[in-house]
């Protein structure tokens, strides 16, 4: 059981817009930034989004992040298909003194 | 454009130690922290500790405190993990990143398998 709660699956077909939700609580999404991985199956994460909604330069702008309250979403617009991948939040916890993951959420495209 | 290279897979018995490598390429590696993270088969991450490059300051996750111990050889830019008295269920994908996973953990390593099995 993850700390930080995203759902299992998403999908969506070419060109849509999908968001993927994470869900903590006050110890961590609540007052800390939240920051977004990306995984390839096979493959090491690569950094998405850092301070709830700051992009890499190698990242596209299809890519955003959004905080608000205790809980965080990324939406990916214009979805293709090479976003097929598992998108994982990550959050400070002030309870536990370190950093905590969602579950990760695995995109489909159809 | 800095890079990290971690050893190769390695295969244990229940009871024993692993020692895995990260080695960066790069600027001045006293400067890095490194993040190591693991990744059960099939399962998501695991945030396993910290470890400050300047400093040598760590922060370990509770569940590893004990059994856990990061180092760095500055060096050989080099930097390193060990776990001890391995089980079955600490079979995983070990990764080390540069930098804090909540500040902007990249790049990552390419991950080393370690099995643990009788």
């Amino acid at each position: 059981q993850s700390i930080l709660t995203q759902p299992p699956s998403v999908s969506g077909t070419p060109g849509q817009r999908v968001t993927i939700s994470c869900s903590g609580s006050s110890s961590n999404i609540g007052i800390n930034v939240v920051t977004w991985y990306q995984q390839f199956p096979g493959t090491a994460p690569r950094l998405l989004i850092y301070s709830n909604n700051r992009r890499p330069s190698e990242v596209p702008d299809r890519f955003s992040g959004s905080k608000s309250g205790t809980s965080a979403s990324l939406a990916i617009s214009g979805l293709q298909s090479e976003d097929e991948a598992d998108y994982y939040c990550a959050a400070w916890d002030d309870s536990l003194s370190g950093p905590v993951f969602g579950g990760g959420t695995r995109l489909t495209v159809l | 454009q800095v890079q990290l290279v971690q050893s190769g897979p390695e295969m244990r018995k229940p009871g024993a130690s692993v020692k895995v490598s990260c080695k960066a390429s790069g600027n001045t590696f006293s400067n890095y922290d490194i993040t190591w993270v693991r990744q059960a088969p099939g399962q998501g991450l695991e945030w396993m500790g910290w470890i400050s490059g300047s400093s040598g300051n760590t922060n370990y996750a509770q569940k590893f405190e004990g059994r856990f111990t990061m180092t760095t050889d500055t060096s050989t830019s080099t930097s390193y993990m060990e776990l001890r008295s391995l089980r079955s269920d600490d079979t995983a994908i070990y990764y080390c990143a540069k930098g804090s996973i909540v500040g902007a953990a990249r790049p990552w390593g390419q991950g080393t398998l370690v099995t643990v099995s009788s």
